[in-house]
């Protein structure tokens, strides 16, 4: 089944300390990318990826960095996490770029106490 | 850079009417504009999207209508249903150019909560 799987689904953690959210996707699609939904927000890009080792800032970038080494796997790091970054976080993927439709992971909801 | 605006925030409609939901962008350059619809607790998934080269799209109960002119979309549900309930995103791109900093961003509406009354 075609897919984007992202892991973990919850998590609570405390400021400070580094994670890491994975995602990994199936299909053989070339762009990757981020986003936090936060209300009456949206769907704010962090970071997307053109291709492997092609990464570039999106709208909000600060206190992640990205990752891809791999085409299929596109992990987001918060090397020190702070309450600000408490989102609904989603990753997603496209065939080719921004001009095709994405598909979305099942989202992570983060909790930054 | 590109910033997209939609309207309204939320929209309560009887079953059976329609529902329209409405989107400016900012920067000519955009090209791409896709509709997403999240059901509470899912992912967003795409239920249509048009491309600057088209003035309408229609699949179904929904359509999309482009004025690159006046540099807005909207979204157009008929015959709406109980199913039809959920909030739903535009969203525009577009290529490296003028407006956008960086290629291949992606910027989405805050989104409109759609509620349908049976």
């Amino acid at each position: 089944e075609a897919q984007v799987t992202q892991n973990p689904r919850y998590l609570i953690t405390v400021t400070g300390k580094k994670l890491t959210v994975t995602c990994s996707q199936n299909m053989n699609h070339e762009y990757m990318s981020w986003y936090r939904q936060d209300p009456g927000l949206g769907l704010r890009q962090i970071y997307y990826s053109m291709n492997v080792e092609v990464t570039d800032k999106g709208d909000v970038p600060e206190g992640y960095k990205v990752s891809r080494k791999e085409k299929r796997n596109f992990p987001l790091i918060l090397e020190s996490p702070s309450p600000n970054q408490t989102s609904l976080y989603f990753c997603a993927s496209s065939f080719s770029s921004w001009d095709q439709p994405q598909h979305f992971g099942d989202g992570t909801r983060l909790s930054i106490l | 850079g590109e910033n997209v605006e939609q309207h309204p925030s939320t929209l309560s409609v009887q079953e059976g009417d329609s529902a329209v939901i409405k989107c400016t962008y900012s920067d000519s350059a955009s090209n791409y504009f896709p509709w997403y619809k999240q059901e509470l607790g899912k992912r967003p998934q795409l239920i249509i999207d048009i491309r600057s080269n088209v003035g309408e799209k229609k699949d179904q109960r929904i359509a999309v209508t482009l004025n690159k002119t006046a540099k807005h979309f909207s979204l157009h549900i008929t015959e709406t249903q109980p199913e039809d309930s959920a909030v739903y995103f535009c969203a525009a791109s577009g290529p490296l150019g003028a407006g956008y900093s960086s290629a291949s961003k992606i910027i989405f509406g805050s989104g409109t909560r759609l509620s349908i009354r049976p």
